[in-house]
């Protein structure tokens, strides 16, 4: 059974970077068939996507978040990262990571999200 | 653009609910549905428009191409009240519609 859990700080200052981990078990991040995600959701409201690293460590990025965001990956810990840097009041979210079906075409399989609150 | 309708739809056990997504370009059948619950992540129901995923219930059918889609949900379950979001992959960067709530 594949599971995702996302960890981090939950407190993050303005102009600060939010730093999250994302760790993958029952299923490899090496995996050639899935893209590796982030979506973040701002409580209420709808779902944004933000973008994805595959096994091969490329990374496709959200044009209206690519200049703050940067994905890694640590294949020995089978987890995948997120950064985002100089936030805003504005990049307070649940913060999920998921994976990406590419023979799918969707999201099957999400963590359970962490709230990520941008205050001083 | 996904545009979600309508925005709540209020039914009771045992009706049918029929939620609607709309596309502001052609997005074949790269279209999904997620149901949400309170405090809960997205779960997936259906992708490619039409294909119930692993362990969802068969009164969840999914229809539609290009720019119009539905789902169907053939008699209520208590526990299908929830928020349905439908989300596209046809162009980037993937996008979500705004969600519709269902509620009794």
């Amino acid at each position: 059974q594949v599971q995702m859990q996302e960890s981090g700080p939950g407190l993050v200052k303005p102009s600060e970077t939010l730093s999250l981990t994302c760790t993958v078990s029952g299923d490899s991040i090496d995996s050639k068939i899935h893209y590796w995600t982030w979506i973040r959701q701002v409580p209420g409201k709808g779902l944004e996507w933000i973008g994805y690293i595959h096994y091969s460590g490329g990374t496709y990025y959200n044009p209206s978040l690519e200049s703050r965001v940067s994905m890694s990956r640590d294949m020995s810990k089978n987890e995948f990262s997120l950064q985002l840097s100089s936030v805003t009041a504005a990049d307070t979210a649940v913060y999920y990571c998921a994976r990406d079906g590419l023979t799918t075409y969707a999201f099957d399989i999400w963590g359970h999200g962490t709230m990520v609150i941008v205050s001083s | 653009v996904l545009t979600q309708s309508p925005a709540t739809l209020s039914l009771s056990p045992g009706e049918r609910a029929t939620l609607s997504c709309r596309a502001s370009q052609n997005v074949a059948t790269y279209l999904a549905w997620y149901q949400q619950k309170a405090g809960q992540a997205p779960r997936l129901l259906i992708s490619e428009a039409s294909t119930r995923a692993t362990g969802i219930p068969t009164r969840f059918s999914g229809s539609g191409s290009g720019t119009d889609f539905t789902l169907t949900i053939s008699s209520l379950e208590p526990e299908d009240f929830a928020v349905y979001f439908c989300h596209q992959r046809s162009d980037w960067p993937y996008t979500f519609g705004q969600g519709s709530k269902l509620e009794i």
